[in-house]
């Protein structure tokens, strides 16, 4: 069945230092791709998307782009600051109402 | 307005209790969902209904009622819960075409003793 793995956390970094948080799916026919984040006591929120091969989705400083050869979609910032510290979703929809969500990756930004 | 609001944000109950859980959108969505979410983990999806009707029941126990008296309202009746039911319960919505973003409410965080 179709799934999603990310990377293990939680990844520790210091504010400016680059992000990355690695995110590979597993689905037939093409789905669009999603970067959901999760601030605490809150509930998630879209931080970007992608729908086709090729695509980069950006937000806030983020990126990922939609890597069909790789079935890949890595979260990317270049330079983050404490108040990007949360729980970080890579996710997939194939159409219909469901999603299927990673693991997620816990994100500590230190001063 | 692109919020979803659920109340209560806090709920304990003990294990012979009836509750509800609340939930509205004022996006013009036409999908509505709950998801469970345990510490540390992802969402789970329960239920999803789409033009106010149940659309997925994803094998929930029927002590989980869930309940869209229109648009914009979404419930989720609670009865005879257990422990393990302990968890956050969101509420999300989407346009309803399928394939799209959702957007969530920041959760009931719910205990049950």
């Amino acid at each position: 069945g179709d799934s999603v793995t990310q990377m293990e956390g939680p990844v520790t970094l210091s504010e400016e230092a680059f992000l990355t948080i690695n995110c590979t799916y597993t689905a037939t026919g093409y789905p669009s791709l999603f970067w959901y984040v999760q601030y605490p006591g809150e509930g998630l929120q879209l931080l970007l998307k992608a729908t086709k091969a090729d695509d980069k989705g950006s937000n806030k400083g983020f990126e990922a782009t939609y890597r069909k050869e790789t079935t890949s979609f890595h979260l990317e910032k270049g330079s983050v600051q404490v108040s990007d510290s949360a729980v970080y979703f890579c996710a997939l929809s194939k159409g219909g109402f469901k999603t299927i969500f990673g693991a997620g990756t816990r994100l500590f930004v230190k001063a | 307005d692109t919020e979803v609001t659920q109340t209560p944000k806090h709920l304990v109950m003990g294990m012979t209790n009836k509750k509800s859980l609340k939930c509205e959108q004022h996006m013009g969505h036409r999908a509505m969902y709950w998801y469970k979410q345990k510490a540390k983990k992802p969402p789970e999806l329960m239920f999803v209904y789409s033009y106010e009707k149940l659309s997925i029941n994803e094998s929930v126990p029927s002590r989980f009622s869930p309940e869209c008296p229109n648009s914009s309202l979404l419930n989720l009746h609670l009865h005879a819960l257990q422990p393990e039911d302990s968890a956050l319960y969101l509420c999300a919505s989407s346009q309803g075409t399928g394939n799209e973003k959702l957007f969530f409410g920041s959760g009931t965080q719910l205990s049950v003793l």
